[in-house]
């Protein structure tokens, strides 16, 4: 089982649309986790943090479920804007950040 | 601040050739990483830096070398360029403590082709 796991997609949504991604981990000592957001090969840049009791930024809303061992992005009203690969990222007990391989969303008007 | 710089941001090397990729923060960060990125895959870390004259392989180290002989620089060394090193090349560091809590800061890449 690979560490970081993602459905690399694409999903292909209607402007509006809500749209939900999830992210599985193996190493149950993780002990920090992200979204990043992936412009055409661009650098990652950081979406938001993930925390134990849920967060919300605007339209995104990231939940941890550490039972079960993964993390979900929540997009709400999605805008054009928002086509990009999203990157689930784990750091476990060596500090290092471990990348999924992305999830890719286009929204169409 | 100019945050992670990294140059070049294009280069095309034939096969066996060397070269340095340079990366540089200015942000005091102790954590330094490289990582790789090819065309529908995830980054991939090559080395890491837990601070000057400190570093460590990561998944994918075969082929590159590095060094940090201060904070703020990370370089990276291809000795005998092969095409299957034909990538996208990130440097991202971390205010990383013991917490492991700090997002990374990455710079703009290096598109690299070795033909």
């Amino acid at each position: 089982r690979k560490e970081v796991e993602q459905d690399p997609g694409p999903f292909n949504v209607p402007e509006g649309a809500t749209v939900a991604f999830n992210c599985t981990y193996s190493n149950s000592a993780s002990q920090s986790f992200f979204w990043y957001r992936q412009d055409c090969r661009k650098e990652p840049k950081l979406l938001m943090s993930v925390y134990s009791s849920g967060n919300e930024d605007g339209r995104f809303t990231a939940q941890l479920n550490r039972a079960s061992q993964y993390i979900s992005l929540l997009i709400r009203d999605s805008k054009l804007s928002d086509s990009a690969t999203y990157l689930c990222v784990v750091t476990g007990g060596s500090y290092i950040p471990t990348f999924g391989r992305g999830t890719s969303l286009i929204v169409h008007p | 601040n100019a945050g992670v710089t990294q140059t070049p941001k294009f280069r095309i090397l034939k096969i066996g050739q060397s070269m340095t990729l340079q990366c540089a923060q200015d942000m005091n960060h102790n954590y330094m990483y490289w990582y790789r990125q090819d065309p529908g895959m995830g980054l991939k870390l090559i080395y890491y830096s837990v601070g000057a004259g400190i570093t460590d392989k990561g998944e994918v180290p075969n082929g590159y070398n590095v060094s940090r002989s201060t904070t703020e620089d990370f370089p990276l060394r291809l000795e005998l360029a092969a095409p299957s090193q034909t990538s996208v090349y990130f440097c991202a560091s971390s205010p990383t403590d013991r917490a492991g809590n700090s997002p990374l800061h990455f710079g703009n890449g290096t598109r690299l082709t070795v033909t």
